[in-house]
C-alpha cells in the first residue's frame, strides 16, 4: 500500500486566494511526522512545514498551515494568500516510527499554478 | 548555512556505461539518502545509509549500489547504465537522533539522460 498520497496531480488558483493541497497517510505506527516540501522548477527541494502525531494544535508557518486530522489520517496542505511565486511541485512527506526513522516516504506530488 | 551538493546538474550517459553520482553533505548528518524523482510517481527511495560503510536498499534498488566512505559522501553508481534509469536523481541527508521532526535537507539534484 501506498504510505503517503497525494490525490492532485494538478491544481490551479487565483493570485491571492486560499489553496488546499491534499495528503493522505497509511502508517500503523503511533508515532510519526509528516512534512511539506516545495519544488520549483529549478528543482531545489524546500522544507514547508512539519507535524508531528502527537502535536495538539495544527502546524503554521508564515502562511502555510498544516490540517492534520488523525482520524482520517489527513495533513492537507494550507497555502493563504497565494503568490506567483507559490507555482511549483509540492510533496508530502512522512517519517515514521521511534526506533526506525531513517526513512522519508514520498507522494506523488502536486503541481499548483497560482495565475495573475 | 546546511548544504548538500551534487556533483553535477546534468549528464549524458551511454547506455551500458557505469555511472557515479556523487554528493557530499556539510552538516555531519548520519542519514543519507539517493532518491530517484519520475513524472507522477513522486520520489522513491533507492538506497539510504546510516553510517559509514552501512547501507540499506530502499524501493527500488534494482540495477544500481552504492558506497559511503566517508561520513559526508554518498555516492551512487549505475553498474551498466540503461534507458530506464533517465531521470532526476535527488540526495538527501538528515541527523538521526534528534526526533522524528528534524528534516531531509536536499541537493539540487541531477538529471541523468541515458542515451
Amino acid at each position: 500500500a501506498q504510505k503517503i498520497t497525494q490525490t492532485q496531480p494538478g491544481m490551479f488558483v487565483q493570485e491571492k486566494e486560499a489553496v488546499t493541497l491534499d495528503c493522505t497517510y497509511d502508517t500503523s505506527d503511533p508515532s510519526y511526522g509528516l512534512f511539506w516540501y516545495k519544488q520549483p522548477s529549478s528543482g531545489e527541494m524546500i522544507f514547508l512545514i512539519y507535524q508531528g502525531s502527537y502535536d495538539q494544535q495544527n502546524a503554521t508557518e508564515g502562511r502555510y498551515s498544516l490540517n492534520f486530522q488523525k482520524a482520517r489520517k489527513s495533513a492537507n496542505l494550507v497555502i493563504s494568500a497565494s503568490q506567483l511565486g507559490d507555482s511549483a511541485m509540492y510533496f508530502c512527506a512522512m517519517r515514521e516510527g521511534e526506533y526506525n526513522f531513517n526513512k522519508f516516504y514520498f507522494g506523488s506530488g502536486t503541481k499548483l499554478n497560482v495565475k495573475p | 548555512d546546511v548544504k548538500v551538493t551534487q556533483s553535477s546538474r546534468y549528464l549524458v550517459k551511454r547506455t551500458g556505461e557505469k555511472v557515479f553520482l556523487e554528493c557530499v553533505q556539510d552538516m555531519d548528518h548520519e542519514n543519507m539518502f539517493w532518491y530517484r524523482q519520475d513524472p507522477g510517481l513522486g520520489l522513491r527511495l533507492i538506497y539510504f545509509s546510516y553510517d559509514v560503510k552501512m547501507k540499506e536498499k530502499g524501493d527500488i534498488p534494482e540495477g544500481y549500489s552504492v558506497s559511503r566512505e566517508k561520513k559526508e559522501r554518498f555516492s551512487l553508481i549505475l553498474e551498466s547504465a540503461s534507458t530506464n534509469q533517465t531521470s532526476m536523481y535527488l540526495c538527501a541527508s538528515s541527523s538521526f537522533g534528534e526526533g522524528l521532526n528534524t528534516e531531509a535537507f536536499f541537493g539540487q539534484g541531477t538529471r541523468l539522460t541515458v542515451v
